[in-house]
């Protein structure tokens, strides 16, 4: 696997389970974001993780619980949604050098029912 | 709030036309701006990028034109092909301080054959 993976590709859940999105990236970087992106708007980021440490919480609503056990993984655990909260969640990853540039990847496309 | 604007929100152009989409930002701390191009059910991927000491770079058909004073920027894509219909995203960063990137609201470009 190169560059950053997510799982999975799609999730449906209804508005009492408890998931989870997976992020992986293998391209040694130092800091990872999770970001939403609905229709119609722009990318909205959540949280910013530095070396494992959370640096950043927009505000997000506690139903969504980030981890990151280390500086390749993230997750995004998820439980009782609502239906505004379908959207495509992407995760990112980028050094901690300048420019800092960001590498996404693919996306989980998550429908809450 | 720090902000990237971009505009216009959709642009239809001829292949073999020129594709110009303009974005300006607030904040000049910023010293990194890349364009990243999404495709449908894809993540975000780096495009091209400039630094505000040079006015133009050309990477193939795609050219990012900066203006420092005006603290606007916009990519032109050259000869346009229906394989460039995607959504371009502009974006901010390298402010000292800070490693997260401003991005724009996004323009959905179509390419007609």
């Amino acid at each position: 696997e190169t560059g950053v993976t997510q799982t999975p590709r799609h999730l449906v859940m209804g508005m009492t389970n408890k998931k989870s999105l997976k992020c992986e990236q293998h391209l040694g970087h130092n800091a990872m974001y999770w970001y939403k992106q609905s229709a119609k708007k722009p990318l909205e980021l959540m949280f910013v993780y530095n070396f494992k440490e959370q640096t950043e919480n927009n505000s997000v609503p506690s139903r969504f619980s980030p981890e990151c056990p280390n500086s390749s993984h993230l997750f995004l655990h998820l439980h009782t949604l609502q239906p505004e909260d379908s959207a495509l969640y992407l995760c990112a990853s980028s050094p901690l050098t300048f420019p800092y540039e960001q590498y996404f990847g693919p996306g989980t496309r998550l429908t809450v029912t | 709030q720090q902000q990237v604007k971009q505009s216009p929100q959709s642009l239809i152009v001829q292949k073999g036309g020129i594709s110009i989409i303009n974005c300006a930002y607030e904040i000049t701390a910023f010293d990194y701006f890349p364009w990243y191009q999404q495709f449908p059910g894809k993540g975000p991927a780096l495009l091209i990028a400039i630094r505000p000491d040079v006015s133009e770079k050309k990477e193939g058909r795609f050219t990012i034109s900066f203006n420092k004073s005006a603290k606007q920027f916009s990519l032109h894509i050259m000869d346009s092909q229906p394989g460039d219909s995607a959504t371009y995203f502009c974006a901010a960063g390298g402010a000292s301080g800070t490693y997260k990137y401003i991005f724009g609201t996004g323009t959905r470009l179509k390419v007609l054959a």
